[in-house]
């Protein structure tokens, strides 16, 4: 069981619909972290959020928008993917941004595009 | 960023150590070294961290070579639960913790 969790645990969307995706965390980290994983890769970073604020966008396209609407929640709001779109998006969340915090990461929302 | 190099794969039998080794010849001086691990449908976890020192915990233990540009994760008694890619990460950004994932090492543990 992690500390971080995720939902929907799996999701298939066709190209034109919206869907968001759900993170939560109650260990009051103040970091929180999305990760895209296409498959037999390792984890690319998304997006980076402090204090509820947006501190890093990897060049992602618009298409993805994340939101922190507290210091426990992470959505990521999906619109228009394209089926290259289609892979594991991890969250993570530490307790700052420092470099030696460590990162508790949920299991993923397996997401495929129609 | 400082680049890592790793084995892609490993194989240990169970029940004996495991060193995993990692290269980072371009570490700077106050980069930290992170290894994370992720088992089979799981998202990574963390395994352990360090600077300078050696460093131990409930999970392994970190073995940081004294020009820093080379660690080895220790698993001193491999069980079956613990195949899984194995990431040598080093923190890199000034300002934010960032995670730059490399390819990690697959360690297959044999019964």
């Amino acid at each position: 069981d992690t500390e971080v969790t995720q939902t929907p645990k799996h999701l298939v969307m066709g190209m034109t619909n919206k869907k968001s995706l759900k993170c939560e965390q109650h260990m009051g980290h103040r970091a929180m972290y999305w990760y895209k994983q296409k498959a037999k890769k390792p984890p690319e970073l998304m997006f980076v959020y402090s204090y509820e604020k947006l501190s890093i966008n990897e060049s992602v396209p618009s298409r993805f928008s994340p939101e922190c609407p507290n210091s426990s929640l992470l959505n990521l709001h999906l619109h228009a993917l394209q089926p290259e779109d289609s892979a594991l998006y991890l969250c993570a969340s530490s307790r700052g941004t420092g470099r030696y915090q460590p990162q508790h990461f949920g299991d993923g929302t397996r997401l495929s595009i129609l | 960023d400082a680049k890592t190099t790793q084995p892609n794969s490993m194989e240990s039998n169970e029940e004996e150590p495991v060193h995993l080794p990692c290269n980072h010849s371009t570490i700077s001086g106050t980069d930290y070294i992170h290894w994370y691990r992720q088992l089979p449908s799981q998202g990574p976890e963390y395994v352990i961290h360090g600077l300078t020192s050696n460093v131990n915990n409930r999970m392994a233990s970190l073995a940081i070579a004294e020009d820093r540009k080379s660690s080895t994760l220790i698993l001193h008694r491999a069980t079956l639960r613990d195949a899984a890619v194995y990431y040598c990460i080093i923190s890199s950004g000034a300002g934010s913790y960032q995670l730059t994932f490399g390819k990690g090492t697959k360690l297959s543990v044999i019964p």
